[in-house]
């Protein structure tokens, strides 16, 4: 059974920072994996996805890596902004019929002035 | 309107009540998801749409009852329900429900008394 655990559960850094935000699976038989962003109450915004036979993507700041056979994907942000203060949830999706995203818990980034 | 709208976006109702919550997504998609997010806890998939057939049924309680006339719109009509179904309540869609990459609403934050 596929397990997402994301790493570490709360970030506390000074603007201008350059950070790492951890994912790790269980299962190295997955389809893709993406990254989302949620502000608080709000809905998800969807980051990055890699695709299985990818290793990563970019977008603007943020670079997404996936190493599946390690099991883990690591989303990099660099040059950090008081206006990336937010949760960053990792989610796999499975090879396979079933295909439907497992959740980790979220990262809560917090990024001061 | 772009992307993916929910409607009411708070929601208070007594344990009696019956009501709905709506979703409409204008990126052409052929899939819709619904999704529940409680604090502590990953998001958990509750039903899953493919071109307006139902694909994936998540054990939820019967007092959750989705309904997907056509394959922009999808209504999550509720009644009957507990305290602990408060929650905020996501929906999503994606171009195939087979690992494209999802987009979400907003949410409605539901508050059951």
């Amino acid at each position: 059974k596929q397990e997402v655990t994301q790493i570490p559960a709360a970030l506390s850094v000074p603007e201008g920072e350059n950070l790492v935000l951890n994912c790790s699976f269980t299962d190295s038989a997955i389809y893709n994996l993406q990254w989302f962003r949620q502000d608080p109450g709000k809905g998800l915004t969807s980051l990055l996805l890699i695709q299985s036979s990818q290793r990563e993507q970019t977008s603007g700041r943020l670079n997404a890596s996936l190493d599946k056979s390690s099991g883990r994907s690591t989303l990099y942000i660099a040059a950090s902004q008081p206006g990336d203060s937010a949760t960053y949830l990792c989610a796999v999706a499975n090879a396979g019929n079933n295909r439907k995203l497992i959740w980790g818990l979220g990262t809560s980034l917090a990024v001061n002035p | 309107e772009t992307g993916v709208t929910q409607t009411p976006r708070h929601l208070v109702m007594g344990m009696t009540n019956k009501k709905s919550l709506k979703c409409e997504q204008h990126l052409g998609h052929n899939a819709m998801y619904w999704y529940k997010q409680s604090a502590k806890k990953p998001l958990e998939l509750m039903f899953v749409y493919s071109l307006e057939e139902r694909v994936e049924n998540n054990s939820v309680p019967s007092r959750f009852s989705p309904e997907c006339p056509n394959s922009s719109h999808l209504f999550l009509h509720l009644h009957t329900l507990q305290p602990e179904d408060s929650a905020l309540y996501l929906c999503a869609s994606s171009q195939d429900h087979i690992g494209s990459g999802q987009f979400f609403g907003p949410g409605t934050r539901l508050t059951v008394l």
